[in-house]
């Protein structure tokens, strides 16, 4: 069964460098997002992407954090100066696309980066 | 308000029972409702999805939804230990493309 895979597993950064975390969503997807969990918390929504521009994004996703689709398969969460709070896990999710005859179609989850902040 | 409420256990049951996990919400406007499994270390697993009020019924879960009580529940028939894991209710508000809001999550344990 296709999956979303993200690299690395388990990323140890400094504080105040710039981090990309890596996913590569099921190949026939066409909406990617980006949501991450602080350890004890909610999984929390930072943005959606979609035809190459960000759909949606929530208030966490700030100036700090950036998307990207590079190429046909990989997309990219940036965060370009990495603060103590960014510690959480960061699961990139992939989706189909629906026609307005079709219903929902939900999102596929990856194993997800474990981001530790130094 | 989009609040999204799961009690987080932890839930302790005996192989073979019947499990009842459920989520409530305040915002009338969700339209679509999941349910994820998540083993530790492991992403988000869909196991169910529903769009409108009734039962949905797959293989030994059962997912529930109560638009007018605002409340969804998951229920688990004949539990195995492989099902010991955090079960995740999520719901949005409309087609593909919108972003998740999910509960806290459930902590099952099922004793073998």
């Amino acid at each position: 069964e296709p999956e979303v895979t993200q690299t690395p597993s388990h990323q140890v950064t400094q504080m105040g460098q710039e981090v990309i975390l890596r996913c590569v969503p099921i190949s026939n997807h066409l909406y990617f997002y980006w949501y991450r969990q602080i350890l004890g918390q909610k999984v929390e929504f930072l943005v959606s992407f979609y035809n190459n521009e960000i759909s949606e994004k929530s208030e966490i996703f700030d100036d700090q954090f950036s998307v990207e689709r590079p190429d046909g398969s990989n997309f990219t969460l940036k965060i370009r100066s990495t603060k103590l709070e960014d510690s959480a896990m960061y699961f990139c999710a992939s989706s189909v696309r629906t026609g307005r005859s079709e219903r929902n179609q939900p999102q596929h989850f990856g194993d997800g980066t474990r981001l530790s902040i130094l | 308000q989009k609040e999204v409420e799961q009690d987080p256990g932890p839930l302790s049951v005996p192989e073979g029972a019947i499990v009842s996990l459920n989520c409530t919400y305040s915002n009338s406007a969700f339209q679509y409702f999941m349910w994820y499994r998540q083993y530790s270390r492991k992403g988000p697993e869909l196991l169910m999805y529903t769009y409108s009020s009734g039962n949905k019924e797959d293989g030994r879960f059962t997912a529930q939804v109560d638009k007018s009580s605002k409340y969804i529940s998951l229920f688990i028939r004949d539990s195995q230990p492989s099902d010991s894991a955090t079960y995740l209710c999520a719901m949005s508000l409309r087609d593909t493309g919108n972003q998740f809001y999910f509960g806290t999550g459930t902590s099952l344990t099922v004793i073998p």
